[in-house]
């Protein structure tokens, strides 16, 4: 059975400081994705990671996958208030079709 | 183009009381899927299905029933509700197939929030 490990659940950070969020799958996988959710609201789709090694940035959000390592990394640059929510990543198992997700970390970025 | 809809919003049910919510794609999406949402958690998947007229059971599939008639529409039934089944349900719907390096991204609804007293 799959499962999606992610660390930390929770994170307080100041604004303009960097951090990492880590999510470990237990079974292979060739792809993996990463979700916003603001409280109360639905899952936004942030980045769809397909292939070993890959990495996709979208203002001070990179994501990357590492397949063997079966890891991939949120990394969030010189923060602000504006990116505070939970973040989910989600893994496809090998031949499913289905999501597994994460537990979430929830961010909050203080002035 | 909606999108994925839910309906309803909100809901308060009695515990033994039964209900429906649907959850409607104007995609034309193959997948659809169901989760609920718990405090603290990531969403776990209910029930699922591949295309019109086929379910499959989730990791939490236990008290609820689904139905796909039409392709559009994923129908998910609570028939006798309990407190443990207060959650916020999330319909979601993909594209079909899986192929290498294709991204088949999941698309999400608002939301249902259940509540069972």
């Amino acid at each position: 059975e799959l499962k999606v490990e992610q660390n930390p659940l929770f994170l307080s950070m100041q604004e303009g400081k960097n951090y990492t969020i880590y999510c470990n799958y237990s079974t292979t996988s060739d792809r993996l994705y990463w979700y916003r959710q603001d409280p109360g609201k639905s899952l936004e789709s942030l980045f769809v990671l397909l292939s070993n090694g890959a990495v996709k940035q979208e203002g001070r959000l990179m994501a990357s996958l590492d397949t063997k390592a079966r890891l991939s990394t949120l990394h969030i640059t010189a923060a602000v208030h504006d990116l505070s929510a939970t973040y989910f990543c989600a893994v496809i198992p090998q031949g499913a079709q289905k999501l597994v997700f994460g537990q979430g970390t929830r961010l909050t970025i203080n002035p | 183009n909606a999108g994925v809809t839910q309906t309803p919003k909100f809901r308060v049910l009695k515990t033994g009381q039964s209900m429906t919510l649907l959850c409607a794609q104007d995609m034309n999406h193959e997948y659809m899927y169901w989760y609920r949402q718990d405090p603290g958690m990531g969403l776990r998947l209910i029930h699922y299905s591949v295309g019109e007229g086929t379910t499959a059971k989730g990791e939490v599939p236990d008290g609820y029933n689904v139905s796909r008639l039409k392709k559009q529409n994923f129908l998910l039934g609570l028939e006798s509700a309990a407190p443990s089944q207060t959650s916020v349900y999330f319909c979601a719907s993909t594209p079909a197939g899986r192929t290498a390096g294709v991204n088949y991204e999941q698309y999400f609804g608002p939301g249902t929030r259940l509540t069972v007293t």
